[in-house]
């Protein structure tokens, strides 16, 4: 096991409702990336946060927001949800805050809106 | 045009096959590669990293070729165990990894 973990497992909202996923990164860990995943495709970046603030973002709207906290866990906040919305969100922590850094991802919150 | 692209497969091998497959990205300033391993809805997890020089892990090689800007995976006698969906991976030196769609592997017995 990675030692990250992520809260709830599964989730069902409908749409326009808002979301918030948990995450906890590895002891020692200061850096925390999440990404979104579809079925049948690759994770795509959402943002990551190193040492509480945001340090990068990828291609998505504003209504996904984040926090990263003193102990370094953190959280995905999704606003104003859609059916596309729908996919497996995954955390992973990582030390130092680059990319290339190995991240070790947890076990996903698997979010449905219907 | 995406930054990763992988065949999707599915390779289906027998036991004691070698399969290999490649991916292809498109940023040539990519830095860092990898080859991530997701069993069925569980999360990914790192096989290995890849090297220009090229690299083994056991019965796994990965290769990379910046001139062609594509990456491979070979696996030697494949085990059952190693049915899963491998990730390519493509980082270009700053915050984030981007993706492939995954190629599916299913070794039968």
């Amino acid at each position: 096991e990675t030692g990250v973990t992520q809260s709830p497992t599964h989730l069902i909202k409908t749409r326009g409702q808002q979301v918030t996923l948990r995450c906890s990164s590895q002891s020692g860990h200061n850096t925390v990336s999440w990404y979104q995943q579809a079925l049948g495709q690759g994770p795509q970046f959402i943002f990551q946060y190193y040492r509480e603030e945001e340090n990068g973002r990828g291609n998505f709207p504003p209504r996904f927001s984040g926090l990263q906290f003193p102990n370094y866990s953190s959280e995905l906040n999704v606003n104003a949800l859609e059916l596309d919305d729908s996919a497996l969100y995954l955390c992973a922590s990582s030390a130092g805050g680059q990319a290339a850094d190995t991240q070790y991802f947890g076990p996903g919150t698997r979010l449905t809106v219907l | 045009r995406k930054e990763v692209e992988q065949d999707p497969g599915p390779f289906n091998v027998p036991e004691g096959a070698t399969v290999a497959f490649n991916c292809t990205y498109s940023n040539s300033a990519s830095q860092s590669f990898f080859w991530y391993r997701q069993d069925c809805r569980k999360e990914p997890k790192l096989l290995m990293s890849v090297y220009s020089s090229g690299n083994e892990d056991g019965r796994f090689t990965a290769q990379l070729n910046r001139a062609s800007q594509y990456i491979s995976l070979l696996i030697r006698d494949s085990k059952l165990s190693d049915s899963a969906t491998y990730l390519c991976v493509v980082n270009k030196g700053d915050y984030k990894l981007s993706f492939g769609a995954g190629t599916t592997v299913t070794v039968r017995a």
